[in-house]
């Protein structure tokens, strides 16, 4: 199994900052066939399913604001957070659909400072 | 929009077999471009996927649960199940089904099995 870490397990952020997540798959997630990262973001808010913010390691889904980017490539990948907002206090979670089984980081609680 | 909902027991009791149905909306599984996966959440802790199927009933299960696991479909009511035998108190969890692009991009609500007698 491709297993995934993110970085750090919590962070708190003050409100307008930037929050910074980390993800690292345990290979490639790169497929050189289509040039395409294979990894996904979400986020998690209490009593709610996760939320896909990103895909392909860098296309935001549809709705969500720009202020969340994601970026990185191979094995290594970064979800940002700019002007955090007291509405991304959530658990985000990476996932890598590279190759079955699809598998999930551990999550990252992001908090207000 | 689709939408996906959940359904069934909320308590199974050890050595039972865990039985969830999901019912789509706002689209048809049959269409195809998707696989429609299970995936589980331990309380308090990270997501499992457990496996995928395709409208054709081809499926995909996570080899640490494959043994057990059983994902049909049924296109006519536009549901797809899950069956997880031989369940613990470790199968205790949030179960979610979701279409799967991949990755997921529409979850269930969830619901949540206890497994206990």
């Amino acid at each position: 199994d491709i297993v995934m870490t993110q970085s750090p397990d919590s962070l708190a952020v003050s409100l307008g900052e930037r929050a910074t997540i980390n993800c690292k798959s345990s290979q490639s997630v790169l497929y050189s066939s289509n040039n395409k990262n294979y990894l996904a973001w979400y986020q998690q808010k209490p009593g709610q399913p996760p939320k896909l913010l990103i895909y392909w390691a860098s296309t935001r889904e549809s709705g969500v604001p720009d202020r969340f980017s994601g970026s990185g490539s191979g094995t290594d990948f970064t979800l940002t957070i700019n002007s955090l907002q007291a509405e991304d206090v959530a658990v985000y979670y990476c996932q890598q659909y590279y190759r079955t089984p699809f598998t999930f980081g551990q999550g990252t609680k992001l908090e207000i400072k | 929009q689709v939408q996906l909902q959940e359904s069934g027991p909320g308590l199974v009791k050890p050595s039972q077999t865990l039985s969830l149905t999901c019912t789509v909306s706002g689209g048809s599984i049959s269409s195809g471009g998707y696989y429609w996966s299970w995936i589980r959440q331990h309380p308090g802790k990270g997501l499992e996927w457990i496996g995928y199927i395709y409208y054709t009933g081809s499926t995909y299960y996570n080899p640490s649960l494959k043994s057990r696991v059983t994902i049909s479909v049924d296109t006519s009511k536009n549901q797809f199940s899950l069956k997880l035998s031989s369940v613990t108190a470790a199968d205790t969890a949030v179960y979610y089904c979701a279409r799967d692009s991949p990755p997921p991009d529409y979850w269930g609500q969830g619901t949540l099995v206890t497994v206990s007698s």
